[in-house]
């Protein structure tokens, strides 16, 4: 079946140190979805990305879809302790019904 | 954004029992939910797909008679947990599709625990 793996799976940084979270998919997709859960909510949506190699940028989070649309990246500048939460990758694939895959999630804790 | 209300947003039962949970979409018309099952620290398992005015879809290993799905409105979907056990304890939680078929809004999860 689909899947969708990311690494890593927790990641401590130091306030103002750089974050990068990376998702895998095992198959193609057709874009790609970002999202954010701080702990005890529920997963909010960041951004999508659908053409290949795409990249855009929301203030410090740089978000790229790969050139074979099976991988993406986050990657955030000068961590803050507002950063803390686990991100998500969710892939939609190609055909089917709109099925949404969730990566394993990357949770980051950022230490003030 | 749009705005996804789920409830309740916690729920404790006895085992045997059945447990209804509810996702309505508040601003928006939703064609197509979901409903995934979240256990602690891990991600989110895409459980069933919810059409509205067709039988839901279900992913593999998911029993669809003990996890009933309707979806009887373009606003509404429901899920059923038939005769709860302690192993169905864990966070559900749902998120609609918009109409563009773009972006995912995700309730606020029901945690439910049963005794």
């Amino acid at each position: 079946g689909q899947q969708v793996m990311q690494i890593p799976q927790y990641q401590h940084v130091q306030e103002g140190e750089d974050f990068t979270t990376y998702c895998n998919s095992s198959t193609t997709l057709s874009n790609i979805q970002w999202y954010k859960q701080r702990p005890g909510g529920h997963p909010v949506f960041l951004i999508q990305l659908v053409k290949s190699g795409e990249v855009k940028k929301q203030k410090r989070l740089t978000f790229q879809f790969g050139e074979a649309k099976k991988n993406s990246s986050l990657h955030i500048t000068a961590t803050q302790t507002t950063d803390v939460g686990t991100y998500f990758c969710a892939g939609r694939h190609s055909g089917g019904y709109q099925k949404v895959t969730f990566g394993t999630g990357t949770k980051l804790q950022v230490i003030p | 954004g749009a705005v996804v209300s789920q409830h309740p947003s916690w729920v404790i039962c006895k085992s045997g029992t059945s447990v209804k949970i509810e996702c309505r979409s508040l601003d928006f018309q939703a064609t197509t939910m979901f409903w995934y099952r979240q256990f602690p620290k891990q991600s989110l398992m895409l459980m069933a797909t919810s059409n509205e005015g067709s039988k839901a879809t279900y992913e593999q290993g998911v029993e669809k008679d003990k996890f009933l799905i309707n979806h009887a409105s373009l606003t509404l979907s429901t899920l059923t947990v038939t005769s709860a056990h302690p192993e169905d304890s864990s966070f559900y939680i749902c998120s609609a599709l918009t109409v563009t078929n773009e972006k995912l809004f995700f309730g606020s999860g029901t945690q439910l625990s049963v005794l």
